[in-house]
């Protein structure tokens, strides 16, 4: 079974500074894919940055990087010139091929940014 | 832009009513998901589909049943809702071929059982 571990319920950043929010996660599958998303207090998830299982580079959007470490097999998020709209809950989910499209959710971790 | 819109952002039902929850997306994504979002507790899969007329059920699936009858639509459904049932509810559709591109997520229904 397909597990996803966020072991950050919080975070805080400086603005303008880099920050980190950890993802493992554990699966079988060979192939797979993982993904980040952000939901503001608003409440809508939105997707940031996905990361196949056989990619070699590490998947980058703008600010948002991924840290992908197959053999430690863990997801990182890394935000760069963090910015006061990024506070808001980010989650890492995971996707087998064999689970015909179905998202695996961590908890989640609150990231604030202070100004 | 794909949308997928929630028929309600805030519900109020009293314990043992039968409720309804609707998705409409409008990019003809094959697959549609009903996820319960609750603290603590991350998002938990209770219904997915992949097709018209097809469904599955995920890790929560008690209490709940759905329908898709047509592609764009995939209701939720309680049956006789519970307090426990209290929750945020996240709609999401995706393609069913394009795994890169994560789900596309309705803004929430935030249903009280009272």
């Amino acid at each position: 079974a397909q597990k996803i571990t966020q072991t950050q319920p919080g975070m805080f950043v400086q603005e303008k500074e880099a920050v980190t929010l950890d993802c493992t996660y554990d699966t079988s599958d060979p192939s797979y894919g993982l993904f980040w998303y952000k939901q503001p207090s608003s409440g809508e998830m939105i997707f940031l940055i996905y990361q196949g299982s056989y990619d070699q580079q590490n998947a980058t959007e703008g600010r948002y990087s991924l840290n992908f470490q197959k053999a430690r097999k863990s997801a990182n998020l890394v935000i760069s010139a963090s910015q006061l709209g990024d506070s808001a809950m980010y989650f890492c989910a995971m996707r087998e091929i064999v689970t015909a499209g179905k998202s695996t959710f961590g908890d989640g971790t609150t990231l604030t940014v202070k100004p | 832009d794909v949308k997928v819109t929630q028929s309600s952002r805030y519900l109020v039902k009293r314990t043992g009513e039968k409720v309804f929850l609707e998705c409409v997306q409008d990019m003809d994504h094959e697959n549609m998901f009903w996820y319960r979002q609750d603290p603590g507790l991350g998002l938990r899969l209770i219904y997915f589909s992949y097709d018209v007329k097809m469904k599955e059920k995920g890790d929560i699936p008690e209490g709940y049943s759905v329908s898709r009858e047509k592609k764009e639509r995939f209701s939720l459904i309680l049956e006789s809702a519970s307090t426990n049932q209290t929750s945020m509810y996240l709609c999401a559709s995706s393609l069913g071929a394009d795994r890169g591109r994560g789900y596309t997520f309705g803004s929430g229904t935030r249903l009280t059982v009272v």
